[in-house]
C-alpha cells in the first residue's frame, strides 16, 4: 500500500526559503522508474505541477519556478525534499506530494499526499 | 507550454443527471490525459488516465473519452458523492500541466 506524508512549517515570512519533506512507504526511490513529485494549490485555485525527482535523480522542475525550486531524495529514508526560496504571500497554497505513475511516458499521479497548507505572511 | 481549457467552469446538475466536461488543449496531445475528482478538504483523486483508461477501483459510470486536442469526462448517472471538482491533466509534453477545474454542484 503506497501512502505519502507532507510535513513542514505551516506559516513561513516573506523572503523567507520553505523546506517541505515528503516520508512515503509502499515503494522504493531505489527502484527503476520511481518518481515522486510536488504539485501545489492556491486556496480556491487550480492545480499547479511543481517539481519531479526519479530514482536515477533525474529531476524536473516548472519553468516559470525553476530558480526557487530544489528537490532532492533520501532513498534510504523514503524522503523527498522541496525546497523552495524566496518566499511570497502569492504562493500561500496546499503543498501535496504525489507518486507518478511508474510505467514509461505515465506522467500522471496515482497516489497522493494528504496536503500540508502553507501560509506565507510577515 | 500547452495550455488547457477546461469547461464549464462551474455545472449545476441532479442526482442521476448525466453530466459532460470538457477539456481542450492548445496543441495535440495525443491520448496523453489524465482526469481526477477533487472533494473539499482533500488531495485530488485519479480517476482516468490515457484518455479513457478507468483508474482501478473508479466506479464504470466515469468515462473519459478523445485525442489530440479533445477530450471529455463523462458521468453517465450521477451520484450524490460525485460532488467535487473535476481536473484534467496533460503528460505528453513538459511541463505537465492541468486545467483551470469544473466544478460540479447540486442544484
Amino acid at each position: 500500500q503506497i501512502t505519502l506524508k507532507e510535513s513542514g512549517p505551516t506559516l513561513v515570512k516573506p523572503t523567507q526559503t520553505l523546506t517541505l519533506t515528503c516520508t512515503f512507504s509502499g515503494f522504493s526511490l531505489s527502484t527503476s522508474g520511481v518518481g515522486v513529485g510536488w504539485i501545489r494549490q492556491p486556496p480556491g485555485k487550480a492545480l499547479e505541477w511543481l517539481a519531479l525527482i526519479y530514482w536515477n535523480d533525474d529531476k524536473r522542475y516548472s519553468p516559470s519556478l525553476k530558480s526557487r525550486l530544489t528537490i532532492t531524495k533520501d532513498t534510504s529514508k523514503n524522503q523527498v525534499v522541496l525546497t523552495m526560496t524566496n518566499m511570497d504571500p502569492v504562493d500561500t497554497a496546499t503543498y501535496y506530494c504525489a507518486h507518478p505513475d511508474p510505467r514509461p511516458g505515465s506522467f500522471f499521479f496515482d497516489y497522493w499526499g494528504q496536503g500540508t497548507l502553507v501560509t506565507v505572511s510577515s | 507550454v500547452i495550455w488547457m481549457t477546461q469547461s464549464p467552469s462551474l455545472l449545476s446538475a441532479s442526482t442521476g443527471d448525466r453530466v459532460t466536461i470538457s477539456c481542450r488543449m492548445s496543441q495535440g496531445i495525443s491520448s496523453y490525459l489524465a482526469w481526477y475528482q477533487q472533494k473539499p478538504g482533500k488531495a485530488p483523486e485519479l480517476l482516468i488516465y490515457a484518455a479513457s483508461t478507468l483508474q482501478s477501483g473508479v466506479p464504470s459510470r466515469f468515462s473519459g473519452s478523445g485525442s489530440g486536442t479533445d477530450f471529455t469526462l463523462t458521468i453517465s448517472c450521477l451520484q450524490s458523492e460525485d460532488f467535487a471538482t473535476y481536473y484534467c491533466q496533460q503528460y505528453y509534453s513538459f511541463p505537465w500541466t492541468f486545467g483551470q477545474g469544473t466544478k460540479v454542484e447540486i442544484k
